[in-house]
């Protein structure tokens, strides 16, 4: 089976902090993304990376950037956090241009900005 | 631009009863369809995908879904539901490398 894994599940940060999400797969995929989700308004991408050290901006990248140094391995950063970025962070992944491609997720990071 | 609708934001039914859940989408041609269900506090997990051929599509849990290529839509449907079948659910599309997601529509179920 496909594995996505995110480290934390659960995590409260102060404003202003440094916070780091990480996110590995274990099914040597290419396309690697992060989402946030908040009530109401579904699955929003964050950033997805097509290979190691690319990047391409989703719909709502503001106050997030992200690295990928590792193909398995996909890292969300938030510089600053700020507390409407209080949500749901679900990671996933996918092959790369199959076609026919399904994308994975993990169980997803809840984070908490005080 | 592509778009996924999911029209019904919450559905009640009761344990046993059938259900429908409604989504259509906006795409030049015909993407890629899947279901996915997300129970609370946790991941999605795909139910079923459409790529190609036959346009009714079986997945897990019982579930099934009508692609109907005149109308858009890639309706999920279950003959008769459980309680554990209570979850969000999300219809998303695939041009190729992205995906796109509707808001979801959230399933209570009544014993």
């Amino acid at each position: 089976d496909v594995k996505v894994t995110q480290s934390s599940r659960y995590l409260v940060k102060r404003t202003g902090e440094k916070v780091f999400l990480e996110c590995v797969q274990d099914m040597d995929h290419e396309n690697m993304f992060w989402y946030r989700q908040d009530p109401g308004l579904g699955l929003r991408l964050i950033y997805f990376s097509y290979d190691v050290k690319m990047k391409e901006k989703g719909d709502i990248p503001e106050g997030y950037s992200v690295s990928r140094e590792k193909k398995e391995r996909f890292s969300l950063i938030l510089e600053s956090a700020s507390t409407n970025q209080t949500s749901m962070y679900l990671c996933a992944s996918s092959f790369l241009g199959s076609g026919e491609d399904t994308i994975y997720f993990g169980e997803g990071s809840w984070l908490t900005v005080v | 631009a592509q778009s996924v609708t999911q029209p019904d934001i919450h559905i009640t039914v009761s344990e046993g009863a059938s259900l429908e859940l409604r989504c259509n989408y906006s795409y030049g041609a015909t993407p890629y369809l899947f279901w996915y269900v997300q129970s609370p506090g946790q991941g999605l997990q795909l139910l079923l995908k459409y790529f190609s051929g036959d346009t009714l599509v079986q997945g897990i849990k019982g579930f099934e879904a009508e692609f109907k290529r005149s109308q858009s839509s890639f309706n999920l449907r279950k003959p008769s539901v459980h309680w554990s079948d209570a979850a969000e659910y999300f219809c998303a599309v695939s041009p190729g490398n992205q995906f796109y997601f509707g808001t979801g529509t959230s399933l209570t179920v009544i014993p």
